[in-house]
């Protein structure tokens, strides 16, 4: 596609939901972020993929998120048994490289996830 | 202490200001520096690279100063429109393997007033 493509754009959770979103990066991008960014303040660290292969998980702040991209292309966050401080956004990010191309993280518009 | 640093601010100028917003980061293997710029309730875009030679486009200027371990962002003559979080990124690792974090600040907020 032309670019990031995240869904749902909007997520409202009951408290101890499963929540599962999307992000469809740049076809051919091989590198895959994930970031939570609570209101007012730069975005978080969660994930990172390269191609199908989560190679840095240190963001993730328990057990009860998880990520995947499969098939080295569309990824997945999801969050089990939501509680009320996951409400954020997430925005998810593509880089062309690593190894080259453009360095240029590309963002999607994110989903903002409000958990009552 | 956070891997990187900005003033939150807000920063509150007239149209015209000069303004000039400040990023530290501690890391001093980081690879590459970037401004982002975020309008509310957006994602955040490139705004511009920043290079040990700094680099300008337009009124904006970049700038790296590895030995103090900072980049700077300038703008002038600003307008109603550059009212926005203008996010510092910086790439701190990047391993045999191609592994990266990109690092953010957590951004300051720029006002500009008519």
């Amino acid at each position: 596609g032309a670019g990031v493509s995240q869904s749902p754009r909007y997520k409202v959770a009951k408290r101890g939901q499963d929540v599962a979103l999307r992000c469809d990066p740049i076809s051919g991008h091989v590198s895959l972020f994930w970031y939570q960014q609570a209101l007012g303040q730069g975005p978080e660290f969660l994930t990172y993929f390269q191609n199908e292969a989560q190679l840095d998980k240190s963001g993730l702040p328990s057990d009860r998120f998880f990520a995947e991209r499969p098939e080295g292309s569309v990824s997945t966050l999801k969050i089990q048994r939501t509680q009320q401080e996951d409400s954020a956004v997430y925005l998810c990010a593509s880089i062309q490289g690593p190894h080259q191309g453009s360095t240029e993280a590309f963002f999607g518009q994110g989903t903002r996830l409000t958990v009552v | 202490r956070k891997e990187v640093e900005q003033d939150p601010g807000p920063f509150n100028v007239p149209e015209g200001a000069t303004v000039a917003f400040n990023c530290t980061y501690s890391n001093s293997a980081s690879q590459s520096f970037f401004w982002y710029r975020q309008d509310c309730r957006k994602e955040p875009k490139l705004l511009m690279s920043v290079y040990s030679s700094g680099n300008e486009d337009g009124r904006f200027t970049a700038q790296l100063n590895r030995a103090s371990q900072y980049i700077s962002l300038l703008i002038r003559d600003s307008k109603l429109s550059d009212s926005a979080t203008y996010l510092c990124v910086v790439i701190l690792r990047f391993m045999d393997m191609g592994r990266r974090a990109l690092t953010f600040g957590s951004g300051t907020r720029l006002q500009v007033q008519p």
